[in-house]
């Protein structure tokens, strides 16, 4: 079992729908969580970043985290092409007897159809 | 905003070249990290270090070394480039381990 996965996608959603980003974690010791955005050829771009359980919003971007579940969501609301891009979870366990555990997943490249 | 910035976007290198890597934060960072992309393999963790002069291995660290001699300064360093060294080499930084960590531009190394 990979310590954080995404599904690879793709996700394809019409222009000015909800799209629901998915990540599951294994470390239940996990304690900061993070979606980052990765256009093809560049770097990721921290979009959000969730500490405690519950929704967190940031303009067209909602962050979830159920640590019991060990899941954490991004939405992202009336999605527009600029959105297109693949999204990154990033699941973070600090560091711990000098293994620093901040594990990404593989990432799940989102469409959004005009 | 958080700044860092990588010396190249693209190095053209050849097999055997010992090549450097410089990666500048300017935020004041206690962490700083190396990773490399590969397609379907993610991102993989090289070194990163929590301090100046300290480094700790991450999970693919054979044939690379760093260095840290500055806090806002991480060097990444392939001893003798192979051509299994061709990736995108990314720098991160971070204010604690518990932290997000804010990547720079990358570089795009090709070895011949």
């Amino acid at each position: 079992q990979k310590e954080v996965e995404q599904n690879s996608g793709p996700l394809s959603v019409p222009e000015g729908a909800i799209a629901s980003l998915n990540c599951t974690y294994s470390d239940r010791v996990s304690q900061s969580f993070f979606w980052y955005r990765q256009y093809s050829g560049k770097s990721p771009e921290l979009i959000m970043s969730i500490y405690s359980n519950g929704d967190k919003e940031d303009g067209r971007f909602t962050a979830q985290l159920n640590k019991a579940s060990q899941y954490v969501s991004l939405l992202i609301r009336d999605s527009q092409p600029s959105d297109s891009a693949t999204y990154l979870c990033a699941v973070n366990s600090g560091l711990t007897s000098g293994t620093y555990k901040y594990i990404f997943g593989t990432g799940t490249r989102l469409k959004v159809l005009a | 905003d958080v700044k860092v910035t990588q010396s190249s976007r693209y190095l053209v290198k050849r097999t055997g070249e010992k090549v450097f890597l410089e990666c500048v934060q300017d935020m004041d960072h206690e962490n700083m990290f190396w990773y490399r992309q590969d397609p379907g393999l993610g991102l993989r963790l090289i070194y990163f270090s929590y301090d100046v002069k300290m480094k700790e291995k991450g999970d693919i660290p054979e044939g690379y070394s760093v260095s840290r001699e500055k806090k806002e300064r991480f060097s990444l360093i392939l001893e003798s480039a192979s051509t299994n060294q061709t990736s995108m080499y990314l720098c991160a930084s971070s204010f604690s381990e518990y932290n997000e960590q804010f990547f720079g531009p990358g570089t795009r190394l090709t070895v011949l």
